[in-house]
């Protein structure tokens, strides 16, 4: 069964410290991986988006691994600051021509002064 | 700003009613999907169309419904609301089928009362 499943469900830390958020995967033919940023109430923002090939991927203060082998990603966030409060979604694509995405549930994340 | 519209920002009405919901999707996107996230939960797909077509379905009740109209806008008509019908409604749109780059629309917040 094609599943996405994002760990922790929530996590708080303080301004100026570093985190990183997991998700794994079980989905196939694996297309490709993308996070996403969504403020309460907002639209979610692409971070990232990593192919089969790649295993990292850096915007600015947010970096995103990829182990195809492992099915496993995170997302590393350097120096957080209080805007970076938000959920992060983790999302899956399959390899079949059309659109069939998967996604998780996502990480909330409270950044305190 | 991603470039997708979504109108109204916010939405009160009653029971048993019914609303539509519209989105414009960025200039050159052929693709609009539709997706429904309740509170404190996860984002829904609801379906896809492409270039005026239905191309993909999720989650969707057969009381809601949505077209794509030759200028590529979307609407989506929700109907016999129910107080669980209560959500964000996001419009994403993407060049392609695939669904790789979706840019997200800001939301249309739906009350049922």
């Amino acid at each position: 069964k094609n599943q996405v499943e994002q760990s922790p469900q929530s996590l708080i830390i303080l301004e100026g410290k570093n985190c990183t958020l997991q998700c794994n995967y079980t989905v196939s033919p694996f297309s490709n991986l993308r996070w996403y940023k969504q403020d309460t109430g907002r639209g979610p923002v692409s971070l990232t988006i990593m192919t089969f090939s790649e295993n990292t991927k850096s915007n600015g203060r947010y970096t995103a691994t990829l182990d195809a082998d492992t099915k496993q990603s995170s997302l590393h966030i350097t120096a957080s600051q209080l805007s970076d409060s938000a959920s992060y979604i983790c999302v899956v694509s399959l390899n079949t021509g059309g659109f069939k995405t998967i996604f998780g549930a996502g990480t909330r994340l409270f950044v305190k002064a | 700003d991603s470039g997708v519209t979504q109108t109204p920002k916010h939405l009160i009405t009653a029971t048993g009613q019914r609303v539509t919901l519209r989105c414009s999707p960025r200039s050159g996107d052929l693709s609009v999907y539709w997706y429904q996230q309740s509170l404190d939960q996860g984002l829904q797909f609801l379906i896809q169309y492409y270039n005026g077509e239905e191309r993909a379905k999720g989650n969707i009740l057969e009381r809601f419904s949505a077209q794509q109209f030759p200028d590529l806008h979307s609407e989506l008509n929700l109907s016999s609301l129910e107080l669980g019908d209560s959500a964000l409604y996001f419009c994403a749109s993407s060049v392609g089928t695939s669904g790789t780059s979706q840019f997200f629309g800001p939301g249309t917040r739906l009350t049922v009362l």
